[in-house]
């Protein structure tokens, strides 16, 4: 069955330095998304991708994060100075048409400890 | 902004024994979506519920849209161990492309 796949499933990064998550959504997908989910709180979204280009946002993605489809199968989310408070799973998901009455297919998850 | 509420937020029961989880809204939702969440792990969609008063069964699980398409409820009969887990219902804003998720119900079934 087809699936979102995720790198890495856990990092380890010093406060003020980049991070580049990876992301393979599902193959025939149209749109692509990450949320993010600090321990022991909601599922929080980040930002949706559609078209090659962010098409929906959330407060919580500012100037420090950024997203990339470099291919035709990777989707990346780059955080560029990491803050404490960054410390979160990160999840990829993707889905066929918009969110509205489609569903949404998330990844593994990405761990990200900052320190 | 559009909140789903959840309930319980914990829920302990012994296997065999029968159970509901709430998702509860003010606003009207285009449809809701149900996923299970292991620890350290992604949500992974059981269901997704379109209609205003639709029901869907799921072996032992049982999802209802509410009428008004505010509130959906899950119910699990006999549940198992293997049903452990966080139950979370998500859903669009009924425009725009992101999901909005409760907290979730932390499910666990004893032996």
């Amino acid at each position: 069955e087809p699936e979102v796949t995720q790198t890495p499933s856990h990092q380890v990064t010093q406060m003020g330095q980049e991070v580049i998550l990876r992301c393979v959504p599902i193959s025939n997908h149209l749109y692509f998304y990450w949320y993010r989910q600090i321990l022991g709180q909601k599922v929080e979204f980040l930002v949706s991708f559609y078209n090659n280009e962010i098409s929906e946002k959330s407060e919580i993605f500012d100037d420090q994060f950024s997203v990339e489809r470099p291919d035709g199968s990777n989707f990346t989310l780059k955080i560029r100075s990491t803050k404490l408070e960054d410390s979160a799973m990160y999840f990829c998901a993707s889905s066929e048409l918009g969110a509205i009455g489609n569903t949404i297919y998330f990844g593994e998850g990405s761990w990200l400890t900052v320190v | 902004t559009q909140l789903l509420e959840q309930s319980p937020q914990f829920l302990s029961i012994q296997e065999g024994e029968n159970l509901t989880v709430y998702c509860n809204s003010s606003s009207v939702f285009s449809s809701l979506q149900w996923y299970r969440q292991e620890p350290g792990e992604g949500p992974v969609l059981l269901v997704t519920v379109v209609t205003g008063g639709e029901v869907k069964k799921l072996k032992r699980l049982t999802f209802q849209f509410g009428d008004a398409r505010k509130d959906s409820s899950l119910h699990i009969t006999a549940a198992q161990p293997g049903d452990t887990g966080l139950y979370l219902c998500a859903g669009p804003k009924t425009s725009g492309s992101r999901l909005t998720f409760g907290e979730g119900t932390q499910l666990t079934v004893n032996p």
